[in-house]
């Protein structure tokens, strides 16, 4: 069956940086867009990044843009989050969401998330 | 930017009643792609509809999806215990990809 399981998250002061993964498996990871999306505590949802299958085609929040990158390892299976100069507003559960079909969306299947806190 | 707006905020049902969610478009979605998802805590979160109308696979006839242009609604025909959860809404037409607010449906 289809997995997504994010890591590497965690605490960091604001300025700084992390590196979320997302290693996925049950489907042809090489085929279908892929997204990162977050939820502040107690908040809704926000679309991050997508990244088309093929890593030549990225997009981004305009609240992230310039700061984030998102790419993959098609190989690996694994898809990433790369997050510098993180703000106190980036703090969030992270989730990598797979897209159905060829599109953009909608979004078949998500990671439970990763939590990602900015704090002095 | 296309904002969705959700309404109402929290809906205060019992089993068995009809839930009816409504999702506002700022503007006209392109197409189709409209989307409807369910979120649990500790469990990912569902898609439930796509394509204004489509269910996903594996989700029960009694959720439902209408609409068209910039008003669309999610109905729950029958409530079961295990449906009270949040509602988002999203559309995946045109980037920046937008989320509703989301939907509380509560016991």
């Amino acid at each position: 069956q289809v997995q997504l399981v994010e890591s590497g998250g965690g605490v960091v002061q604001p300025g700084g940086s992390l590196r979320l993964s997302c290693a996925a498996s049950g489907f042809t990871f090489s085929i279908p867009v892929m997204h990162w999306v977050r939820q502040a505590p107690g908040n809704g949802l926000e679309w991050v990044a997508l990244i088309s299958h093929d890593g030549d085609y990225k997009t981004y929040s305009d609240s992230v843009k310039g700061r984030f990158t998102v790419s993959r390892d098609n190989s690996k299976k694994t898809l990433y989050l790369q997050m510098n100069n993180l703000r106190t507003e980036d703090a969030a559960v992270y989730y990598c969401a797979k897209a159905l079909n060829s599109g953009w969306g909608p979004f078949e299947y998500w990671g439970l998330g990763n939590l990602v806190t900015v704090s002095s | 930017e296309i904002v969705l707006t959700q309404s109402p905020g929290t809906l205060s049902l019992s089993p068995g009643e009809r839930a009816t969610l409504s999702c506002r478009a700022s503007q006209s979605v392109t197409s189709t792609y409209l989307a409807w998802y369910q979120q649990k805590p500790g469990q990912a979160l569902r898609l439930l509809i796509y394509d204004i109308s489509t269910r996903a696979t594996g989700i029960p006839d009694r959720f439902s999806g209408s609409g068209s242009g910039t008003d669309f609604t999610l109905t729950i025909s029958r409530l079961e215990p295990e449906d009270f959860a949040v509602y988002y809404c999203q559309q995946y037409g045109t980037s920046p990809l937008t989320f509703g607010g989301g939907t509380n449906v509560e016991i």
